[in-house]
């Protein structure tokens, strides 16, 4: 069966600081990954998608980046964290039936810049 | 800007009663989702209802879309205290990829 593991859980992190947070899924092959992230109370931003090794699309403009350095790995990265970047990360990705794609979730990681 | 739009924010019962959801949203889709989200949690998929779809049932749980009125509701029967979650609609749009775009989502509490 397909797991999505997403690490670290929770991340204190002062403003200027790098961030690195990495999100692997076993069980399946060359699926479509994702990052959306969550704020308080509301619902879910998406920020990057990923159809292939390499291939990243962003959503929205912002400060922070991703990659895919193997199939199965995903990574949200920031070079200088603002404090606006806290939240709630989400990584998942897609599984694709002949009804249409479900996404399945990781558990999320919380950030907080202090 | 989101998509889709969860009505109401917020929705307060007892244990037994019945729980609906109501999502509107703004442009044609290929398929909304419903999804849970327990607090703090990551989201888990709950039912997917195709475009050309207009109930579908999964256990306890009653989707109706109505794509007229770019519509759809969750019906959540005999609610359990266990049934305390965010509720999110997401609607996968008519694109070549399917990105989904998720509403604000309706908390529901359901007191013993």
């Amino acid at each position: 069966s397909q797991t999505i593991h997403q690490w670290p859980a929770t991340l204190v992190q002062p403003v200027g600081s790098p961030l690195s947070l990495e999100c692997t899924v076993e069980g399946t092959s060359n699926p479509n990954l994702y990052w959306y992230r969550q704020a308080a109370g509301r619902g879910l931003q998406l920020l990057f998608y990923s159809v292939g090794i390499g291939q990243i699309s962003s959503e929205v403009p912002q400060n922070l980046s991703a990659s895919r350095p193997q199939d199965r790995q995903f990574i949200l990265s920031s070079k200088k964290l603002l404090l606006s970047d806290s939240g709630f990360y989400l990584c998942a990705w897609d599984g694709t039936s002949s009804s249409g794609n479900t996404i399945y979730f990781g558990e999320g990681s919380w950030l907080t810049v202090v | 800007s989101q998509q889709g739009e969860e009505d109401p924010q917020a929705l307060s019962i007892q244990e037994g009663e019945n729980a609906t959801m109501n999502c509107s949203y703004k442009t044609s889709i290929n398929n909304l989702q419903w999804y849970r989200q327990n607090s703090g949690r990551g989201l888990v998929h709950l039912i997917l209802i195709r475009s050309n779809e207009r109930e579908k049932h999964s256990g306890r749980l009653r989707v109706t879309l109505d794509t007229s009125k770019k519509s759809s509701s969750l019906l959540i029967t005999a609610s359990r205290a266990a049934d305390t979650a965010s509720y999110f609609c997401a609607t996968a749009l008519n694109t070549g990829f399917q990105k989904l775009v998720f509403g604000t989502g309706t908390r529901l509490l359901v007191s013993p």
